[in-house]
């Protein structure tokens, strides 16, 4: 199975402020990286597939990069209702594997 | 508007089976395979497995192969996941979500399970 590691289990940041959250991927996945935010008492939601591809109505300080094995989430101006869990999956191969998740906090 | 509404919290004793329900609308049913993910108190996201609405095709995460069985009512666009011989270990929410390939655009509400005597 592909292992997809998220370093940061937690990262603070305050309004206003870019923040970067990272995974990587134990084998190259080909850029099909997907990212959802989970807030709390909430069912996950899409944020960006294919690595970079914004899903529909998502918000454009949201963005996504990355190739190979490693990947970024990017929210360039973060907002107080961006406090959530941030997890990345491939979508590569089967079984399609989250990362630990990463909990965004705000200062 | 998409929706995928799932069945109610279950509470049911160990060693038992349960089975829980997914109902789409909004969408073609069988355009899209539905997947179901399972998330621990406090835990992350784990990939249970995928169907195809379309002709009832399977892939399992190996690890609930004999645990999870997936089926589909296309006459009621509703998605099913059985878990079987349950156990502690298996109280959690599990979500219904559907993809086309393209990451899991929609997701359901989620269906607590609990596993106690």
């Amino acid at each position: 199975d592909i292992v997809m590691t998220q370093s940061h289990k937690f990262m603070s940041t305050s309004v206003g402020d870019r923040v970067s959250i990272t995974c990587k991927a134990s084998q190259d996945v080909s850029t099909a990286v997907a990212w959802y935010q989970q807030k709390p008492g909430q069912s996950p939601k899409l944020l960006i597939y294919w690595a970079s591809t914004r899903h529909t109505g998502v918000p454009d300080r949201f963005t996504g990069s990355g190739s190979g094995t490693d990947y970024t989430l990017t929210i360039s101006s973060v907002q107080a209702e961006d406090l959530a869990l941030y997890y990345c999956q491939q979508h590569y191969s089967t079984p399609y594997t989250f990362g630990g998740g990463t909990k965004l906090e705000i200062k | 508007q998409v929706q995928l509404q799932q069945s109610g919290a279950e509470l049911v004793k160990p060693g038992a089976s349960v089975k829980l329900s997914c109902k789409a609308s909004g969408y073609t049913f069988t355009s899209y395979y539905m997947y179901w993910v399972k998330q621990r108190p406090g835990q992350g996201l784990e990939w249970i497995g995928e169907i195809n609405p379309s002709n009832g095709g399977t892939n399992f995460n190996e690890k609930f192969k004999s645990k999870a069985t997936l089926t589909v009512d296309k006459s009621s666009s509703t998605a099913y996941m059985q878990l079987s011989s349950l156990t502690s270990e298996d109280s959690a929410v599990y979500y219904c979500t559907r993809s086309d390939g393209e990451g899991l655009d929609y997701w359901g509400q989620g269906t607590t399970l609990t596993v106690s005597s």
